[in-house]
C-alpha cells in the first residue's frame, strides 16, 4: 500500500498562472481533505470530500476548487495563483468520519510558492 | 474555532518529561494527537473520544477532560526521536467530518 500519496512535490509558479495538485489514495477511503500550512498556522483544512462526486467548503476555500471524479482521487485547482497561496498542501484521507475511531492519514505534502 | 495549545515550545533534556495541553471552546467529541518532524508529513499518533478515556502508546500517553474541553499528552523519559511539532485535532460531534487543528507545540530534545 502506498497509501496517501500527492504530484507534484514542489511546483514554483508566477502570480496569475493556474495549476493543479493531485491527491490519491490506495486505501478504499470514503473521506478526503486538503489542508494548508502555513509557519506558525497549523492545519487550515481548504475543501473535503465526503465520497465520489462530493466536495465541500472548509475554512479557507477562496482562490481554490476542488473535484472529486473517482474516490481515489481528490483535485485541489488554483485558477489564478497569488503569492498569497505559496504554502505547503497536505492531501488526508479517513475511512469514516472524525468523530469515531478512525483518523485522518496525510501524504507527503507539497510545496507551493507563488512569485 | 481554532484549539489553543499551550506551551508555543519546549525544550527538553534527554529523559525529562514533557506535557503539551490542547483547549476549546467548544464542546468536544474527539482529540486527535499528531507529530509532525521537520519537513514530512504528520503522523498520527492517538485519539481520544468523550468519555475522559486515557490512552497510551508506549512512553506517550493522554487525557480528556470534558468538563475542562481539554486534551493533554504527555511525554516521559524523552528521547532525541521525540522532537518535532505536536499538533491536536479537535471534532466536535459523533458525526464530525472535519477536525480543527491547533497552532501546534515545538518539542526539542537534546542530548
Amino acid at each position: 500500500n502506498a497509501g496517501v500519496t500527492q504530484t507534484p512535490k514542489f511546483r514554483v509558479l508566477k502570480t496569475g498562472q493556474s495549476m493543479t495538485l493531485l491527491c490519491a489514495q490506495d486505501m478504499n477511503h470514503e473521506y478526503m481533505y486538503w489542508y494548508r500550512q502555513d509557519p506558525g498556522m497549523g492545519l487550515r483544512l481548504i475543501h473535503y470530500s465526503v465520497g465520489e462526486g462530493t466536495t465541500a467548503k472548509g475554512e479557507v476555500p477562496d482562490g481554490y476548487n476542488v473535484s472529486r471524479l473517482k474516490k481515489q482521487n481528490f483535485l485541489l485547482g488554483l485558477e489564478s495563483a497569488a503569492p498569497s497561496q505559496t504554502s505547503v498542501y497536505f492531501c488526508a484521507s479517513s475511512y469514516s468520519k472524525v468523530g469515531t475511531t478512525d483518523t485522518q492519514y496525510f501524504g507527503p505534502g507539497t510545496r507551493l510558492t507563488v512569485l | 474555532q481554532q484549539p489553543v495549545q499551550s506551551p508555543q515550545a519546549v525544550i527538553l533534556r534527554e529523559g525529562e518529561d514533557a506535557v503539551i495541553n490542547c483547549s476549546s471552546s467548544k464542546a468536544l467529541y474527539s482529540v486527535h494527537w499528531y507529530r509532525q518532524k521537520h519537513g514530512e508529513a504528520p503522523v498520527f499518533l492517538m485519539i481520544l473520544l468523550k468519555g475522559g478515556e486515557q490512552k497510551g502508546h508506549e512512553k506517550i500517553s493522554a487525557s480528556f477532560n470534558e468538563k475542562k474541553q481539554q486534551s493533554s499528552l504527555y511525554l516521559t523519559a524523552s528521547q532525541l526521536s521525540y522532537s518535532g511539532t505536536y499538533f491536536c485535532g479537535t471534532g466536535t460531534g459523533a458525526g464530525s467530518y472535519q477536525l480543527t487543528f491547533g497552532k501546534g507545540t515545538k518539542l526539542s530534545v537534546i542530548p
